[in-house]
C-alpha cells in the first residue's frame, strides 16, 4: 500500500543532544509536512516543504530544521532538545497546496532524557 | 479569526448510539473541512471531508453535517460501535493555502 513511513516509532535522546526523525512517502506527494503533537492537543505545524521549497511556520523554534533530499524523503532535525520538545512528531503529506487531503504517517514518539 | 471550535472535549456514548461532535469557525475563507479519527499511538486518518457548496455528505456510518450560514459543521457517526472510540479532530483550510486549523479535539468512548 502507498504510504507515508516514519522511523523510529519511538527515539529516546539525551538533553541537548542533536536527534534526527526521518519520514518517506510512497505516495509521490508534492507537499511533505512536519507536525509536533503533544498530549491531548491537535497537531502544530512547525514547517512544510512544497516540492523543495521550505516554508517555516513563523512561531517554529530556530531549533528545528528539515531536509527534503528528494521528493520520497524529509527529515526533521531538532538542534538541541530540549524537555519541552518530548512529543509525538508526525510526518503528513499531500498532493499539493490546493485543498487536498493529508495523509499522516503514524508518528515519532520522542523523548528527553 | 483563524480558530475552529470544537465541542465537546469529551464524549461518552452507548454501542448503538449516535455520537456528535460540533466544530464551528469565524473565517468565511474557510473551504475545506476535513474531518481525522486518531487512535492512540497513531497517526491521524481521514475520515471525510467536505466542500461548503454541499450541506451534507455521508460516507458509510459517518455523516458531515454543514451549515454555511451559522459557520459550524458536525460530524455524526450513527450506529457508534466500541471500535469507533477515538480522538477526532475537526480542522479548516483555506483554499490554495497549505495549512489546517485544527479544533482541539474530542476524545470518544463508546461502550460495549
Amino acid at each position: 500500500d502507498a504510504m507515508v513511513i516514519q522511523n523510529p516509532r519511538y527515539q529516546v535522546t539525551q538533553f541537548g543532544k542533536p536527534v534526527t526523525l526521518s519520514c518517506s512517502q510512497t505516495l509521490n506527494h508534492n507537499v511533505m509536512y512536519w507536525y509536533q503533537q503533544k498530549s491531548s492537543q491537535a497537531p502544530k505545524l512547525l514547517f512544510h516543504y512544497y516540492d523543495k521549497d521550505f516554508n517555516n511556520e513563523a512561531d517554529t523554534p530556530d531549533n528545528f530544521q528539515s531536509r527534503r533530499p528528494n521528493t520520497s524523503f524529509c527529515f526533521l532535525d531538532i538542534r538541541s532538545p530540549g524537555l519541552g520538545d518530548a512529543a509525538m512528531y508526525l510526518c503528513a503529506t499531500s498532493r499539493d497546496r490546493a485543498n487536498q487531503p493529508q495523509h499522516f504517517g503514524d508518528g515519532t514518539r520522542l523523548s528527553i532524557l | 479569526q483563524q480558530q475552529v471550535k470544537q465541542s465537546p472535549q469529551s464524549l461518552i456514548v452507548q454501542k448503538g448510539g449516535i455520537s456528535i461532535i460540533n466544530c464551528a469557525y469565524e473565517n468565511t475563507a474557510f473551504d475545506y473541512f476535513p474531518w481525522y479519527q486518531q487512535f492512540p499511538g497513531k497517526g491521524p486518518a481521514l475520515l471525510i471531508a467536505i466542500r461548503p457548496d454541499v450541506s451534507e455528505k455521508k460516507e458509510g456510518r459517518f455523516t458531515i453535517s454543514f451549515n454555511k450560514s451559522a459557520k459550524q459543521f458536525s460530524l455524526h457517526i450513527m450506529d457508534s460501535q466500541p471500535g469507533d472510540s477515538a480522538t477526532y479532530f475537526c480542522a479548516a483550510s483555506i483554499s490554495g493555502t497549505y495549512k489546517y486549523i485544527f479544533g482541539t479535539g474530542t476524545r470518544l468512548k463508546v461502550l460495549a
